[in-house]
């Protein structure tokens, strides 16, 4: 079946920094993958769209400039949060759509942000 | 773009009742209607899905209809089990759109 991976799981980092979480697929070509964001009891919210090749779209309220998203290949896409905040914490999760696309999202394991 | 409501937000059961979520959606254009049980701190796992030209499916306790006209479609577990205890989501899409999820329901499963 189709695989995605994502990487850290898990990662704390002091406030200002830059975190980079990748998401790979691992047996199919992934012509556009997708970030969530996931506070604590609450539902996956999109972040941004990103297709191989070409800048991603960011849904309203997301900072482009802050959630940077490139997705240089058909198997990876990596989102790096630029000056990361407290108030950044939060579950992030990618998720990869095959080609021909059967409407299916396939889900990494996610990578919880704790910034300090 | 696509609008997902579910309810309710929290449900709770007894071991062996059913259990029963409901989810509405607003383009009409939308043809692929999955459900999700997440687990604490875990990526969402797809339990079943139905596309828009099905009205119903079931795959063991698990069963999902559809209404198109109304735009609504509904989860349903029966014999409920405590492992059934989870976060479930349901979403709707375009097989070229964005997937957006409804808000989640808390499914308890008492023994």
């Amino acid at each position: 079946g189709a695989v995605v991976s994502q990487h850290p799981s898990w990662v704390i980092c002091k406030s200002g920094t830059s975190v980079k979480i990748e998401c790979r697929s691992l047996d199919f070509q992934a012509t556009t993958m997708f970030w969530y964001r996931q506070f604590p009891k609450q539902s996956l919210m999109l972040m941004a769209t990103s297709n191989e090749g070409s800048k991603a779209t960011y849904e309203q309220g997301v900072e482009k400039d802050k959630f940077l998203i490139n997705h240089a290949s058909l198997t990876l896409s990596t989102l790096t949060v630029t000056s990361a905040h407290p108030e950044d914490s939060s579950f992030y999760i990618c998720s990869a759509r095959a080609r021909p696309s059967t409407g299916e999202l396939f889900f990494g394991e996610g990578s919880r942000l704790t910034v300090l | 773009g696509e609008n997902v409501e579910q309810h309710p937000s929290t449900l709770s059961v007894q071991e062996g009742d059913s259990a029963v979520i409901k989810c509405t959606y607003s383009d009409s254009a939308s043809n692929y209607f999955p459900w999700y049980k997440q687990e604490l701190g875990k990526r969402p796992q797809l339990i079943i899905d139905i596309r828009s030209n099905v009205g119903e499916k079931k795959d063991q306790r698990i069963a999902v209809t559809l209404n198109k006209t109304a735009k609504h479609f509904s989860l349903h577990i029966t014999e409920t089990q405590p492992e059934d205890s989870a976060v479930y989501f349901c979403a709707a899409t375009r097989p070229d759109n964005d997937m957006r999820f409804g808000a989640g329901t808390r499914l308890t499963v008492k023994p």
